[in-house]
């Protein structure tokens, strides 16, 4: 069965420091690893996906099959940061539409 | 992307009744959308897998017979709780897959929240 972990439900740190959000997944194939975020009021929304591996907010992810991990990283945190960050996972596209496992998410505060 | 709405975004119902969510995609046909549902402070777990002009499919543990899902066009999709109960309040999203080559992006409409009393 596949999972996703979040290790940490909260998660803060002081505006400008480097900020790390962890995701570990387990899953038998090969999979597709996403960043969700959710800011205050508003509906969950696609940060970032592993397959395109571009900067998107000055997020970046990394996916480490040997750690199975998917950890999500901005050097220099900033206030509108502020959000519940969800990673998801799905099987590796295929033409078709794929289901997505959650992860318990992380709420992220950054501190002025 | 695209754009996805619900309606209502609330309602409270009384134990008993049976309330009807909408899913609508505005920019775009839809032919398979997801329903979830999130308790407070919990993550998004999928309840079912709704495709159009076919019966939903539904995860190990959600009631077909109470979680009723119709899709019966490319853009609406519907999700009935039948003889709602208290602790079927949650906060239920809808969400619609997009193609774009080989690969399906999801995106998410804003949520209804239901409180049955």
């Amino acid at each position: 069965a596949q999972r996703v972990t979040q290790p940490e439900k909260l998660l803060s740190v002081f505006k400008g420091a480097p900020v790390e959000l962890k995701c570990n997944y387990s899953y038998s194939g090969s999979p597709e690893l996403f960043w969700y975020v959710q800011y205050s009021r508003q509906r969950l929304q696609l940060l970032l996906r592993h397959i395109s591996r571009e900067s998107i907010k000055g997020f970046t992810a990394d996916l480490n099959k040997g750690e199975t991990s998917f950890h999500l990283k901005k050097p220099f945190a900033q206030e509108e940061d502020s959000a519940m960050y969800y990673c998801a996972l799905s099987p590796r596209a295929s033409g078709s539409a794929r289901q997505l496992t959650f992860g318990s998410g992380t709420q992220l505060t950054v501190l002025p | 992307g695209a754009v996805v709405s619900q309606h209502p975004s609330w309602v409270i119902c009384k134990s008993g009744t049976s309330v009807k969510i909408e899913c609508r995609s505005l920019d775009f046909q839809a032919t398979t959308m997801f329903w979830y549902r999130q308790f407070p402070k919990q993550s998004l777990m999928l309840m079912a897998t709704s495709n159009e002009g076919s019966k939903a499919t539904y995860e190990q543990g959600v009631e077909k017979d109470k979680f009723l899902i119709n899709h019966a066009s490319l853009t609406l999709s519907t999700l009935t709780v039948t003889s709602a109960h208290p602790e079927d309040s949650s906060f239920y999203i809808c969400s619609v897959s997009r193609l774009a080559g080989v690969a399906d992006t999801q995106y998410f409409g804003p949520g209804t929240r239901l409180t049955v009393l």
